[in-house]
Formats: structure tokens, sequence, C-alpha cells
């Protein structure tokens, strides 16, 4: 069965520390990766996927197909930074309609 | 463009009562799905559809319906609601022409059934 684990439910950092949010996850193949994030009062909406190898508002994130992890990182915190951020994974080819989600990781700035 | 769209915004069932969740989209997006999301849980899978007339079930279908009888719609019926359905409900629509893929959620329908 696929599954994504986010092994943090909160993690906290100081402006200007370096940010890594964990993503592992269980698939037998070569899924597709997605990072979500969710600021306050806003939608769900993507950050990034791995396919496209984009760099957004300073994040990035290195698929590790031999310890199946997608962590996102960012080399400087800030605090518009501060939302929930879900990890997703979808069979090959599917694209993103076919979602299966993390439970999250709320990540907070401390100004 | 309104996006995704989603009403009601609150609703309040008693167990045993049905109602539908409507979901419109304005982007004619080929794709749509349903996600619930629980407390301290990611958003799972409820149902989707790869066009009009398609549909297909997601990881918890029980106790939901779905059809897709036009591109911008895809409702989602609760026959009999249970207590166990009380969650937020988030509709969302993609694309993938063009070699894009970026799905488009709704604001979500905050569902209680006592």
């Amino acid at each position: 069965a696929q599954r994504v684990t986010q092994p943090e439910k909160l993690l906290s950092v100081f402006k200007g520390a370096p940010v890594e949010l964990k993503c592992n996850y269980s698939y037998s193949g070569s899924p597709e990766l997605f990072w979500y994030v969710q600021y306050s009062r806003q939608r769900l909406q993507l950050l990034l996927r791995h396919i496209s190898r984009e760099s957004i508002k300073g994040f990035t994130a290195d698929l590790n197909k031999g310890e199946t992890s997608f962590h996102l990182k960012k080399p400087f915190a800030q605090e518009e930074d501060s939302a929930m951020y879900y990890c997703a994974l979808s069979p090959p080819g599917a694209g993103s309609y076919q979602l299966t989600f993390g439970k999250g990781t709320k990540l907070s700035v401390i100004p | 463009n309104a996006g995704v769209t989603q009403t009601p915004k609150f609703q309040v069932l008693k167990t045993g009562q049905s109602m539908t969740l409507q979901c419109a989209q304005d982007m004619n997006h080929e794709y749509m799905s349903w996600y619930r999301q629980d407390p301290g849980m990611g958003l799972r899978l409820i149902h989707y559809s790869v066009g009009a007339g398609i549909t297909d079930q997601g990881e918890v279908p029980n106790g939901y319906n779905v059809s897709r009888s036009t591109t911008e719609d895809f409702p989602l019926r609760l026959l009999s609601a249970a207590p166990s359905q009380t969650s937020v409900y988030f509709c969302a629509s993609s694309d993938q022409t063009a070699g894009t893929d970026t799905q488009y959620f709704g604001p979500g329908t905050r569902l209680t059934v006592l």
C-alpha cells in the first residue's frame, strides 16, 4: 500500500535559520511527488513537484529514491513561510488528481 | 475566473440525512477530485473523475456517491450521513495539457453530522 509519512507534526525555527521538512514515502515503483502548502486562511496550493525540478519561494526538494524520501528545504526561513506543509504522491502518470497525502507538518518561523 | 467553488461552506446534518456537496470549476479542467480532511490527518481521496461521465473510487469511497455529467460540476452525495463523515471536504480540479499539472483546491465545506 502506498503511504506518505511526515514525521514532524510541528517544526519551529528562527527567522534566517535553515528549514528541512521531512517526507518519506512507501510505494512499489516510481511515484510522482509533490509538496503542497496551506497558509492561514488560504486554500491549499501546490508548492512544487519533483518532476519540474523548480525552486519556488526559495524552497527545493530532492528526491532520494534509495531512501524513499522527498525532503523540503530552504536555506533561510522567513516569517511568511509559516504554514501547513503537506507532502503527497501519485501513481506514475496519474498526475495530481489522485494524490495520497501525508498528515502534514506545521512550520512556525519565530521572528 | 472564480476557480474552484464549493457550496455550502458549513453544514450540520443529523444522522441518516442526505445531502449533496456542490463543486464547480470554470477553468475547463478535465480532472476533478474530492478529498476529506480529519483532524491530525492529511487529505484522503474519496472519488475522482478524469472527464465528464467518468468517475472512480479513491481511498475512502464508502458512504459517498459522485457523478460528472458536465466538465464544470462534480457533486458529492452523502446518501445517509453518519457521524464518521464529520470532516472538512475539499474539491479540486486539474489539467495536464501543455505539460502542466497544477491542482487547484476549493475553499472547503465543513460538515458536522450529529
